[in-house]
């Protein structure tokens, strides 16, 4: 059973801080590692996908791989009360195009 | 802009009937899957379909759910009979299998938000 586990949260931070938010995963033949971000009533759309291990940058997001560790990361820096949703990690197999969700961590960034 | 559409966006239905929710993939996108959403239980997924062929349902309640592509343009997901706990949102979403990049990643639609009493 291949498993994503993150925190449900809520990950509460102010405005313009950093957030973290984690991710482990179980199958070790995991290649390939996606961030989703879902509005309250909107559907998942995807804001970053990662496949070698270390850092990866666009704007405000980092995603962090680590798969000694099987763990993935995104950190969101200078948040804005606009990054406030649930944030969904996903994790796929090499050889299969079907991702394994985890249940997401709810964000919120006050004023 | 290349988009899934889910129709309809909301359903309220009693219990007993027949719910129909329909999806239509990106144009290209050969792979399409069904989600269902809950507070309770996340995203899990239902199906999925490779070249409109069905690969995997056994995610699936198979007395009461049933799901097809009779079209690269269609994809339906139809519960009959509907019961409450079948209460939730399904999500179409799609990708395009052997694509390089972009499009090998899923895409979802909007939603179908079912509220069966």
């Amino acid at each position: 059973q291949k498993e994503v586990e993150q925190n449900s949260g809520p990950l509460s931070v102010p405005e313009g801080a950093i957030a973290s938010l984690n991710c482990t995963y179980s199958d070790r033949g995991s290649q390939s590692f996606f961030w989703y971000r879902q509005y309250s009533g909107k559907s998942p759309e995807l804001i970053m996908s990662i496949y070698s291990n270390g850092d990866k940058e666009d704007g405000r997001f980092t995603a962090q791989l680590n798969k000694a560790s099987q763990y993935v990361s995104l950190l969101i820096r200078d948040s804005q009360p606009s990054d406030s949703a649930t944030y969904l990690c996903a994790v796929r197999s090499g050889g299969s195009y079907i991702p394994t969700f985890g249940r997401g961590t709810s964000l919120i960034v006050h004023p | 802009d290349a988009r899934v559409t889910q129709t309809p966006r909301h359903k309220v239905t009693e219990m007993g009937q027949e719910v129909t929710m329909r999806c239509q993939p990106i144009l290209g996108h050969n792979t399409v899957f069904w989600y269902r959403q809950t507070m309770m239980q996340g995203l899990e997924l239902l199906a999925y379909f490779r070249n409109r062929a069905p690969l995997d349902d056994s995610g699936m309640p198979k007395d009461r759910f049933s799901a097809e592509m009779p079209d690269a343009t269609l994809a339906t997901l139809k519960i009959q009979p509907s019961e409450p706990r079948d209460s939730a949102v399904y999500f179409c979403a799609s990708l395009r299998t052997g694509a390089i990049s972009g499009a090998n990643v899923l895409t979802f639609g909007a939603g179908s938000r079912l509220t069966v009493l």
